[in-house]
């Protein structure tokens, strides 16, 4: 079974610009988090989607959203790019919700902003 | 609100022996999930080891295994006969329990080296 894919892997921008970014879950899998991992912050929770609806979302600009797909593929937007939005982004995918439920977590996207 | 401290920013671990990464947390919740996750560098990030709180049992994952202090709110991994293999930037995150969400947060993490 393929694992969770993100695209694109590397992506240079510069301030002002928009970026849209991808994650492809597991195959079956429903649910898709978005994560932040930056040196300074750490991981950081951005949104979770479960059958296209936002279920939850972390403490970030309006700046950043989200959406899924009803084939469960979830994009990542962010406007108006930052220099501080330099980051690593994770996407997780897993089957639903539940006490045995595991996450699993893509390679990333490596955002560089100019 | 829920949050996670890990301590020991890096550590540093002889091949075969074993090392214990610290974890703490805060949470008024008396059920949740408890997980170490590994980032090897330049790699995913995979579960290591996943504790639910109402299980007084420690969890155990072959040389990986817990010891979950509910009322110290501690959370500490210990890694037997380390493998070089095992140098990676482990976090320790917690989640609610219940289906309503599968938010992780997660503590700024323990680079570990294990030295040959």
């Amino acid at each position: 079974k393929a694992g969770v894919t993100q695209t694109p892997r590397y992506l240079i921008k510069t301030r002002g610009q928009q970026v849209t970014l991808s994650c492809s879950p597991i195959s079956g899998h429903r649910s898709v988090s978005w994560y932040q991992q930056t040196p300074g912050q750490g991981l950081q929770f951005l949104f979770e989607y479960f059958s296209e609806t936002q279920r939850n979302k972390g403490n970030f600009p309006g700046r950043f959203s989200g959406r899924q797909f009803s084939n469960s593929r979830s994009e990542m937007n962010v406007s108006t790019l930052e220099l501080g939005d330099s980051a690593l982004y994770l996407c997780a995918s897993s089957f639903g919700s539940g006490r045995t439920n595991e996450q699993f977590f893509g390679p990333g996207t490596r955002l560089t902003v100019l | 609100a829920q949050t996670v401290t890990q301590s020991q920013p890096e550590m540093s671990v002889q091949e075969a022996e074993t090392v214990t990464l610290s974890c703490t947390y805060d949470t008024s919740e008396n059920n949740y999930y408890l997980f170490w996750y590994k980032q090897p560098p330049s790699r995913q990030m995979i579960l290591v080891i996943r504790q639910e709180a109402y299980k007084q049992q420690n969890a155990t994952e072959n040389r990986f295994s817990v010891n979950f202090q509910k009322a110290a709110k501690s959370f500490s991994l210990k890694i037997s006969d380390s493998q070089l293999g095992d140098t990676a930037m482990y976090f320790c995150a917690f989640r609610a329990y219940g289906g309503a969400t599968n938010k992780l947060i997660f503590g700024t993490g323990t680079l570990l080296a294990v030295q040959p």
